[in-house]
């Protein structure tokens, strides 16, 4: 079946530098995309989405990039924080963005 | 985006006892969806609750283990009936996203389950 899955589990980066999550999903039907951040105690946090339409996203401090090519998405923090410490999905919907599959999650560690 | 309560945040349950998990929204939206999260994993989708029809569940989720009401727009219940210890989750209820950019879901910050 479909499958939205991430390449790491776990990163550990520097405070201020950048950090690349990376996902893969394999519905290739699929047209649209979201990431989540999930804090302890909490329940997901949208950040940002891309539709199949697109192959890059800006928003604040975060970039998505989306390769329909080999079904590849990742998520690009610039300057991370001490405050992106979370755990983040990657999501893929169908159209109209109903029926979210949900990858296994990257937590992300930030070192002061 | 819209606000979601949702209640109880927590709670130790005995096996065989049911629960139900209340989820109210401070918009009125069409469609609400409910999740469950196991122990350090991601999330998985129990059902699609319509209001004014019964729920879509998807596969391995079934509505007399978890029946659902949807009574009107702004307001769903989960029951999780004659619970188990394998039921301890997290359950949470989310919402479509609004607006003509999708905005993607909006979720309630969850009811941890223990089942002893």
């Amino acid at each position: 079946g479909e499958s939205v899955g991430l390449h790491l589990p776990t990163l550990s980066v520097q405070e201020g530098d950048n950090s690349i999550i990376n996902c893969a999903y394999s519905n290739s039907a699929s047209d649209y995309f979201i990431w989540y951040k999930q804090e302890s105690g909490k329940g997901p946090q949208f950040i940002i989405d891309i539709r199949s339409n697109m192959d890059k996203r800006q928003g604040q401090r975060v970039t998505v990039l989306l390769n329909k090519t080999v079904k590849h998405l990742s998520l690009q923090i610039a300057a991370t924080q001490p405050g992106d410490s979370a755990v983040y999905f990657c999501a893929e919907a169908d159209t109209g963005g109903f029926k979210t599959i949900f990858g296994a999650g990257t937590r992300l560690f930030v070192k002061a | 985006s819209a606000v979601i309560s949702q209640k109880p945040s927590r709670d130790i349950c005995q096996r065989g006892t049911s629960l139900t998990i209340q989820c109210q929204v401070d918009s009125q939206v069409t469609m609400m969806f409910w999740y469950r999260q196991q122990p350090g994993q991601s999330l998985t989708l129990i059902a699609t609750a319509n209001q004014g029809s019964e729920a879509t569940y998807e596969s391995g989720f079934v509505i007399d283990k978890f029946p659902i009401s949807r009574p009107n727009l702004t307001f769903s219940t989960l029951t999780v009936s004659n619970m188990s210890p394998e039921d301890s989750s997290i359950y949470l209820c989310s919402v479509e996203g609004t607006g003509g950019n999708y905005y993607g879901y909006t979720f309630g910050s969850g009811t941890r389950l223990t089942v002893v």
